[in-house]
């Protein structure tokens, strides 16, 4: 697609369920990075996958988050049992990797409210 | 830890003001600085920075690196009420296996009054 395209644009859920978040990268970007964004707050790193693996996991905040990137394209950021310090905007990126210009190109983001 | 600190939290001006915004790091990988403008929701790029003392220039928006100072602003002439939006700056401080991931501050909030 033109841009990267993210879904829902807003979730709301229960406190003890579990969502899942859609990133759609730009095609033909192998980087795809997750980032998270409280309110009023910077951007927090969660996960990077190259194509399909994830080299660097070390964000993810707890063990109720897992995220996959299937066929180099869509990752699904998935939270288990949410809480409600989870509520917060995720952001996705991607990237052409090998290229240091250093510019992620980001989704409007999935704004989460956990009752 | 790598950290990337950013000054004033929030600033109101008024229109035709001139604004300088700051960021600070300290990273263990230093590759490069980048500032993004961030109005609603998706952040947008302005500006990546490698070398000191080299100012990247658009319209009325300026920055310069202090790679000495571990620090960057970003200056803003002549200030609109679209300039309105909050400034985020991030350092790619990764190693080759880490793509272009960011490491990024928390922001200053800009807003320009009529």
């Amino acid at each position: 697609g033109a841009g990267v395209s993210q879904s829902p644009s807003n979730k709301v859920t229960e406190k003890g369920k579990d969502v899942e978040l859609r990133c759609d990268p730009i095609s033909g970007h192998t980087a795809l990075y997750w980032y998270r964004q409280s309110l009023g707050q910077g951007l927090e790193f969660l996960i990077y996958f190259q194509g399909n693996s994830a080299p660097d996991k070390s964000g993810l905040p707890s063990d109720r988050f897992s995220a996959e990137r299937t066929g180099g394209s869509v990752s699904t950021l998935t939270i288990q049992r949410t809480q409600q310090e989870d509520s917060a905007v995720y952001l996705c990126a991607s990237s052409l990797t090998g290229i240091n210009t250093g510019e992620l190109f980001f989704g409007e983001g999935s704004r989460l409210t956990v009752l | 830890e790598d950290k990337v600190v950013q000054s004033p939290l929030s600033l109101v001006v008024h229109e035709g003001d001139t604004v300088t915004l700051n960021c600070s790091y300290e990273v263990t990988n230093f590759r490069s600085l980048l500032w993004y403008k961030q109005e609603k929701k998706a952040p947008t790029f302005l500006f990546m920075l490698t070398s000191s003392g080299i100012e990247k220039k658009s319209g009325r928006l300026s920055s310069i690196l202090d790679k000495k100072e571990l620090s960057s602003i970003l200056n803003i002439t002549a200030t609109q009420t679209g300039d309105s939006a909050i400034y985020l700056c991030a350092v790619d401080a990764g190693d080759n296996n880490a793509g272009n991931m960011l490491t990024f501050g928390g922001g200053t909030r800009l807003m320009v009054k009529p």
